[in-house]
């Protein structure tokens, strides 16, 4: 497609759940970036695949959260056992040697 | 103190007026400075980006940076209920990385 892509949209999960967020980069962008904004915080880094370089996970809040990128092309970011203070807006992104181009994000909820 | 410091708002102003959308950090390693506009529930757009100090125009949107100062802004000249939006700056220090740090954003909306 012509942009990035996240699916789903939303996601409503129960407290103590899995869930796993998918993200499709522009194609032949190698960089792929994972962000969790939350209400008044920002955009927080999460983690950053290049290549085939080792991921930088430093920005992965527990270990409950993992991500992986197959291919060097789809990303998925898995939260295992789902707190409320997971809740947050999960942006993916893209870029080749530019500035990141964002997904619509997917919009999850921990009830 | 955070790195990036953004005034949240909301701001709001009337159609046709000018905008300033401001940030100041830390950092003085931060070279480049972006800013993204987000609408309601979608993802952030890349507005404009510079690499130095001064003014770099386009269209209504002009973003300034004063590297002295450690302080960056955007004006919006004759503002239009369409740029009602959040504007986050953005910001990392050299061409070799990939770290980038956002201001929370800054929510405005144009009153029609």
């Amino acid at each position: 497609g012509a942009g990035v892509s996240q699916s789903p949209s939303n996601k409503v999960t129960e407290k103590g759940k899995d869930v796993e967020l998918r993200c499709d980069p522009i194609s032949g962008h190698t960089a792929l970036y994972w962000y969790r904004q939350s209400l008044g915080q920002g955009l927080e880094f999460l983690i950053y695949f290049q290549g085939n370089s080792a991921p930088d996970k430093s920005g992965l809040p527990s270990d409950r959260f993992s991500a992986e990128r197959t291919g060097g092309s789809v990303s998925t970011l898995t939260i295992q056992r789902t707190q409320q203070e997971d809740s947050a807006v999960y942006l993916c992104a893209s870029s080749s040697s530019s500035d990141p181009f964002f997904g619509q994000g997917t919009r999850l909820t921990v009830v | 103190q955070k790195e990036v410091e953004q005034d949240p708002g909301p701001l709001s102003v009337p159609e046709g007026a000018i905008v300033s959308l401001n940030c100041t950090y830390s950092n003085s390693a931060f070279q480049y400075f972006m800013w993204y506009r987000q609408y309601s529930r979608k993802g952030p757009e890349l507005l404009m980006y510079t690499y130095s100090s001064g003014n770099k125009e386009d269209g209504r949107f002009t973003a300034q940076v004063d590297k002295s100062s450690k302080y960056i802004s955007l004006f919006i000249r004759d503002s239009q209920p369409s740029d009602s939006a959040t504007y986050l700056c953005a910001m990392r220090t050299t061409s070799g990385t990939y770290k980038y740090i956002f201001g929370t954003g800054t929510r405005l909306k144009v009153l029609a």
